[in-house]
């Protein structure tokens, strides 16, 4: 089974603060995904990477970067957390060709004080 | 901006009903669609995929997908309590490489 885990499953952090999620895959997938959910705004793509070092901007960059130093590693990062920003936070990958079916990880439910 | 559309509900489905749900697409050049299902406080987790026109089958499941129409939809037979979830349909255009676009999510109900 395709397992991706994320750094944690709540973070509270306050405004202005440097925020890291972490989220890793176990099955050798290329691409790797971040999205933000929001109730009635569905999912929202962040970035994405389909390499390490690779990156493309999402639907809703502005805020965030993000990191692809290994493979199965992909890491977003608020540079300066603000309350806009509170949102569940969800990490997802796939191959790069074939069924390019996502599976999600548990999702980070950040809160920005 | 390529469009995914779904009816937000809730959809009140008796339990053993068909539930019924439908998404819209904007991109006429998407070639991958998927179902997920989504519980609450949850991620979601992948139901199925659908890449031809017709019919695609899986347990109570079953994926329809109509290319010349833009639509594709979920049939969920014998309906179950624990069917109870906010289904999302995503989509992926000709030339994404593996981006998603998801709708927003049908919720649904189940009564006993």
């Amino acid at each position: 089974d395709v397992k991706v885990t994320q750094s944690s499953r709540y973070l509270v952090k306050r405004t202005g603060e440097k925020v890291f999620l972490e989220c890793v895959q176990d099955m050798d997938h290329e691409n790797m995904f971040w999205y933000r959910q929001d109730p009635g705004l569905g999912l929202r793509l962040i970035y994405f990477s389909y390499d390490v070092k690779m990156k493309e901007k999402g639907d809703i960059p502005e805020g965030y970067s993000v990191s692809r130093e290994k493979k199965e590693r992909f890491s977003l990062i608020l540079e300066s957390a603000s309350t806009n920003q509170t949102s569940m936070y969800l990490c997802a990958s796939s191959l790069f060709r074939g069924n390019y079916e996502q599976y999600f990880g548990p999702g980070t439910r950040l809160t920005v004080t | 901006q390529k469009e995914v559309e779904q009816n937000s509900g809730p959809l009140s489905v008796p339990e053993g009903a068909i539930a019924s749900l439908n998404c819209t697409y904007s991109d006429r050049g998407s070639q991958s669609f998927f179902w997920y299902r989504q519980y609450s406080g949850k991620s979601p987790e992948l139901i199925m995929f659908i890449y031809s026109n017709g019919d695609k089958e899986d347990g109570r499941f079953t994926a329809q997908l109509n290319k010349a129409s833009q639509y594709v939809s979920l049939l969920i037979r014998d309906s179950q309590p624990s069917d109870s979830a906010t289904y999302l349909c995503a989509v992926m255009g000709e030339t994404n490489w593996g981006k998603l676009q998801f709708g927003a999510g049908t919720q649904v109900v189940v009564t006993p």
